[in-house]
């Protein structure tokens, strides 16, 4: 069964960083890029970027720029995502998707990770 | 990459088509067929539904159908059911391997 778990809920203070972590499981890893969206309480969807887990590239959404990295662990099958320079802005539900990037749909998202941005 | 435009909220009775239309430019929706649509449930992560426009995935209800024209696409949803009732968000392939998002339409079931 394909599926992508995120790691725990995660509560952070201003200015510090967080890292989500997707581990993939029923497919092979590398077969698909990894999409990191994310959702702020009552809001829409927002993507972050991409990683494409065979080579390591990534591509971000300009807005995240210098404040995002996406790394993935092969061994593993884990993809990461790590925020910066946290605000309250940034407190939202954050999502990986899974992606042959031939269609730039998701097929299988995770369920979410919860990131709490607060002093 | 500013976000595609969608209506905030449609509604329709039971047995009714209601469509959402999701706007862009052409550099996104109008430039490419990689326009996917993806359905949420409060709580819930979103699922697919609609990808490369029209296409719908393994287990999707034929009720759920996709079209473009121009820089608009839209999706369809026929013989609406009260289970349709949720948020429903668009996005397309842009410019330079990125993606972008539509605001979201809350459809209710009257």
């Amino acid at each position: 069964q394909v599926q992508l778990a995120q790691s725990g809920a995660e509560m952070k203070k201003p200015g510090a960083s967080v890292k989500v972590a997707c581990k993939a499981s029923g497919y092979t890893f590398t077969g698909y890029y990894i999409h990191w969206v994310r959702q702020a309480p009552g809001q829409g969807l927002e993507w972050m970027g991409w990683i494409n887990p065979k080579s390591g590239v990534t591509k971000y959404a300009q807005k995240f720029q210098g404040r995002v990295t996406m790394t993935r662990d092969t061994s593993i099958n884990t993809a990461y995502v790590e925020l910066g320079r946290l605000s309250s802005d940034d407190t939202a539900v954050y999502y990986c998707g899974r992606d042959t990037l031939e269609g730039y749909y998701m097929d299988v998202w995770g369920k979410g990770t919860t990131v709490t941005v607060s002093s | 990459q500013s976000a595609l435009t969608q209506p905030a909220s449609v509604s329709g009775s039971p047995g009714q088509s209601i469509t959402i239309s999701c706007t862009g430019t052409r550099s996104d929706v109008g430039g490419y067929n990689l326009v996917s649509w993806y359905q949420q449930y409060p709580g819930n992560a979103p699922k697919l539904i609609i990808y490369e426009v029209t296409k719908r995935p393994s287990g999707v209800s034929y009720r759920f159908s996709g079209s473009k024209s121009g820089n608009t696409a839209s999706l369809t949803i026929s013989g609406l059911q009260a289970d349709d009732e949720a948020h429903y968000y668009c996005s397309s392939y842009a410019d330079i391997s990125s993606l972008v998002f539509g605001g979201g339409t809350t459809l209710t079931v009257l």
